[in-house]
Formats: C-alpha cells, sequence, structure tokens
C-alpha cells in the first residue's frame, strides 16, 4: 500500500544552522507534497507544500525540493530558530477512487533548535 | 475567517464503553478528514467525506469506529467499544475540495482520548 518514510525521526542543530529532513513515498502517482508543522499539543499546521509539476519551492527560509524520478522530497529550514523547535511531517497525496486524493504522512521529525 | 470545531477536548473512558466526537468544519468546505495520531506517530486518515458522502474509509476499524456526515456539514466519529490501542489524538480536518488533490487541510484542535 501507500508509504511514507521520513527521516531523521530526531534532529538537534544550534541556532543558526540549517535543517534537513528527507521523505520518499512509494505511490509514483501522488502529486501534491504538503509539509505540516506540530508545536506541542497543537494541531498540525502547514507551513509549506509542493506540486508534483515543479521541482522547487521557497518561502522566506523554508524551501522544500521535489525530485519525482527517485520518488522523495526534502524540507530545508535555514537560519534556524528556537521558535523552529517543533514535530514536522512530511505527507504525499496518491489518487484514491474518483478522482480525489488522500494524505499519507510520515512519522514526524522531531526538531529542536538550541541557542 | 472561523477555523475547525471540535468537541470534546479531552476523554476519559474505560475500555468497552463507547465515545463520540464532533467536528465542525470551515464553512464552505465539501472535504472532512477523521485522523488518528497515536503518540508519537504521524496523523492516520481513518475516513474522508466529499459533501456527505464516504471518499475512503479503508483504514477505518469499521467492527467498532463508525462516522457519518448526514448534512454535509458537521460530522461525528464514534467508537464502540472502545479499546486500550484507541488512546490517541483524533484530528478532524477539512479542505475546500480535494477532487484532483492538492487542496490545504486545515486541522482542528483535536480531541485527546485516553482508554482505561
Amino acid at each position: 500500500g501507500e508509504n511514507v518514510e521520513q527521516h531523521p525521526s530526531t534532529l538537534s542543530v544550534q541556532e543558526g544552522d540549517s535543517a534537513v529532513i528527507k521523505c520518499t513515498y512509494s505511490d509514483s502517482a501522488s502529486n501534491y507534497f504538503p509539509w505540516y508543522k506540530q508545536e506541542l499539543g497543537k494541531r498540525p499546521q502547514l507551513i509549506i507544500d509542493i506540486r508534483s509539476n515543479v521541482g522547487e519551492k521557497k518561502d522566506q527560509r523554508i524551501a522544500v525540493t521535489l525530485n519525482k524520478t527517485a520518488k522523495h522530497f526534502s524540507l530545508h529550514i535555514t537560519e534556524t530558530q528556537p521558535e523552529d523547535s517543533a514535530v514536522y511531517f512530511c505527507a504525499a497525496s496518491p489518487t484514491i477512487s474518483g478522482g480525489y486524493n488522500k494524505l499519507i504522512f510520515g512519522a514526524g521529525t522531531r526538531l529542536a533548535v538550541h541557542p | 475567517e472561523a477555523g475547525v470545531a471540535q468537541s470534546p477536548r479531552y476523554k476519559i473512558i474505560e475500555k468497552r464503553q463507547s465515545v463520540a466526537f464532533w467536528c465542525n468544519p470551515i464553512s464552505g468546505h465539501a472535504t472532512l478528514y477523521w485522523y488518528q495520531q497515536i503518540l508519537g506517530q504521524g496523523p492516520k486518515l481513518l475516513i474522508q467525506f466529499q459533501n456527505n458522502g464516504v471518499v475512503d474509509d479503508s483504514q477505518l476499524p469499521k467492527d467498532r469506529f463508525s462516522a457519518e456526515r448526514l448534512k454535509g456539514v458537521d460530522s461525528t466519529l464514534k467508537i464502540q467499544p472502545a479499546k486500550l490501542e484507541d488512546s490517541a489524538v483524533y484530528l478532524c480536518a477539512s479542505s475546500l475540495d480535494d477532487r484532483g488533490g492538492g487542496e490545504t487541510q486545515y486541522f482542528g484542535p483535536g480531541t485527546r482520548l485516553l482508554v482505561l
């Protein structure tokens, strides 16, 4: 079935360093790849997404890259700040019946940014 | 714009009891999702509605879980009877219309369920 693998499970960086989280997906028909940030006890919130017709997308300190051939995509956070500390989830969107898509989430990466 | 609303926020029950969760999506959102998030894991889709019809329920344990969205707006998710392994956060999300994919899903605050 559909599967999304996410690495690493935990990531610790110093403030100002960059952080990279990588995900691979199994369904080659997936066409949408969002990234969510979840702070402790809070709801997941979308931080950036990318569609399959685009290879890279950037929003200030956050960027996402997609390699459709290899079926993997990555989140890059530059100049990390303590408020970036959270759990980050990647997701892929395989097609289901009726032309709809659903989201399959990775297991998450706990990012800790130390001052 | 009001976000996705869920209630209750917390629930503690004993195993074999029943429980129900309620979700009110963002106004005008046709697609509604229920996810189960076990501690330390990513959200797992239980059921996806398009208006009042079910689009996907392949991961819903149908012997004990049920969900409905009768009027295509708010939705309820029920567990009967509950098991210890049902302890999790139940997240509701909604999007405008997910036909074709790529619609942003907005999550509610979740209901934290503890089964003793």
